[in-house]
């Protein structure tokens, strides 16, 4: 299947401040590329994502950039607030074959922000 | 409301015993998954479906089971519990398999003793 990496598995930060967590992935086939928000006792809910046709996407404080020549993908988060404080996960489906539609996760990422 | 449902919410089972748990869509999306989230180890996938009728295994499928009889249902077996199952299982469905936007239920914490 796809393999996941994410970093870092935690990250602290001052209220205000921008926040990157990275993702790269292993199969070059790949053309959807997400990032989830899972906060205490709930399931991960999707924050934004991208397609392989584009570079970067934006939605507010958010937004996503992708690198297809070295395989990885990234999180900003600009000005950021106490309530952005969560677990962030990317995630990689398997493109093809006997990997089809095996939707695996990144590690997770801890994000504190300090008010 | 539109979504994704599990079933129980927690539960405490012994050792040994068969516990199945419920997972139920209504959107309609061809592609169910099973995960479970240990503390401090994200999220693995268990067992997968991509449409009904067909399973798949993921990165942790011993001690577990699926069946996809239809789109809505894809219960999750433990034929036999053991305290390293205990965790939380997260069930998620997409419209097309690992392509578009995956939509979680709320979790089932379950804790074998």
């Amino acid at each position: 299947g796809e393999n996941v990496e994410q970093h870092p598995s935690t990250l602290s930060v001052q209220e205000g401040d921008s926040a990157v967590i990275k993702c790269t992935y292993s199969d070059s086939a790949s053309n959807y590329f997400p990032w989830y928000k899972q906060e205490l006792g709930k399931g991960p809910q999707l924050i934004i994502d991208i397609r392989s046709n584009v570079g970067e996407k934006k939605d507010q404080r958010i937004a996503v950039t992708l690198n297809k020549t070295a395989k990885h993908f990234s999180l900003h988060i600009t000005e950021t607030q106490p309530e952005d404080s969560a677990v962030y996960f990317c995630a990689g489906p398997g493109a093809g074959g006997t990997s089809y539609g095996k939707l695996t996760f990144g590690q997770g990422t801890i994000l504190t922000v300090h008010p | 409301i539109a979504g994704i449902t599990q079933a129980p919410t927690s539960q405490i089972l012994a050792a040994g015993r068969r516990m199945t748990l419920r997972c139920t869509q209504d959107m309609r999306h061809n592609a169910m998954y099973w995960y479970r989230q240990d503390l401090g180890l994200g999220l693995r996938l268990i067992h997968y479906s991509n449409t009904a009728g067909t399973t798949g295994k993921g990165e942790v499928p011993d001690g577990y089971s699926v069946s996809r009889a239809n789109t809505d249902d894809f219960p999750l077996t433990l034929a036999s519990a053991v305290p390293s199952q205990t965790s939380v299982y997260f069930c998620a469905s997409t419209e097309r398999p690992g392509r578009t936007e995956a939509f979680f239920g709320q979790g089932t914490r379950l804790t074998v003793v």
